[in-house]
């Protein structure tokens, strides 16, 4: 069984601060690791993937996530938030049959 | 940009009411989902299709919730009858197929209130 745990159901920054958003999974297999991020009354938006590549990965608006096996996280980060990026944002485990767990999600308000 | 599509975006109705929901997946896409997500939660699988087959229906309540695929293209969930715990959003998202790796891409979900 896998699970995902996600740290925070509230995280509020200043606008141009860090962002740090944290998840740790849990897997019975090597796991392909999401984040996804949603806008109010929208769907969800892919913002990067682990696919057992490299463990430092990049993804959309300025957003990356680092996998470290040793302690089973996959948390995301920003170096400077904008406003823009007040969302929800979700991450999710998915294992080798594609079935995709998430976690109850994080609601990232930014402040001027 | 190619897009999933899902309608209606919003419905309201009454308890013993049935409801039915679209997903018209990127064309091309052979895996088809069906999430429900409740208010603060994360999206929960109801079903997965490949083409036209259910792969995966374990979570979906099978006793009043039905999906089909009929042409391994569009898809259709109903429920009947509804109940108040149903009111949550429901969404769509489809793959190129149904590996782990694999991107999923999401509609703008079916907002369903049920009163």
């Amino acid at each position: 069984a896998q699970s995902v745990t996600q740290l925070g159901s509230h995280v509020s920054v200043s606008e141009g601060a860090l962002v740090l958003l944290r998840c740790n999974y849990s897997s019975s297999v090597p796991p392909y690791l999401f984040w996804y991020v949603q806008y109010p009354n929208q769907g969800l938006q892919l913002l990067l993937k682990y696919t057992s590549a490299a463990t430092l990965v990049k993804g959309i608006n300025g957003f990356e996530a680092e996998f470290k096996k040793s302690e089973t996280s996959f948390h995301l980060t920003k170096p400077s938030a904008h406003m823009s990026d007040a969302a929800e944002y979700f991450c999710a485990v998915s294992d080798r049959g594609n079935k995709l767990t998430f976690g109850t999600g994080t609601q990232l308000k930014v402040e001027l | 940009e190619a897009e999933v599509a899902q309608s209606p975006r919003y419905k309201i109705t009454e308890k013993s009411q049935a409801v039915a929901f679209w997903c018209d997946p990127i064309s091309g896409h052979a895996t088809l989902y069906w999430y429900r997500q409740i208010l603060g939660q994360g999206p929960e699988l109801l079903v997965q299709f490949q083409d036209e087959s259910v792969v995966d229906d374990s979570q979906l309540p099978k006793d009043r919730f039905s999906a089909e695929r009929l042409k391994g293209v569009d898809s259709t969930l109903k429920i009947q009858p509804a109940e108040l715990g149903d009111s949550a959003m429901y969404l769509c998202a489809s793959s190129l197929q149904g590996q782990g790796s694999v991107e999923q891409f999401f509609g703008p979900g079916t907002r369903l209130t049920v009163l």
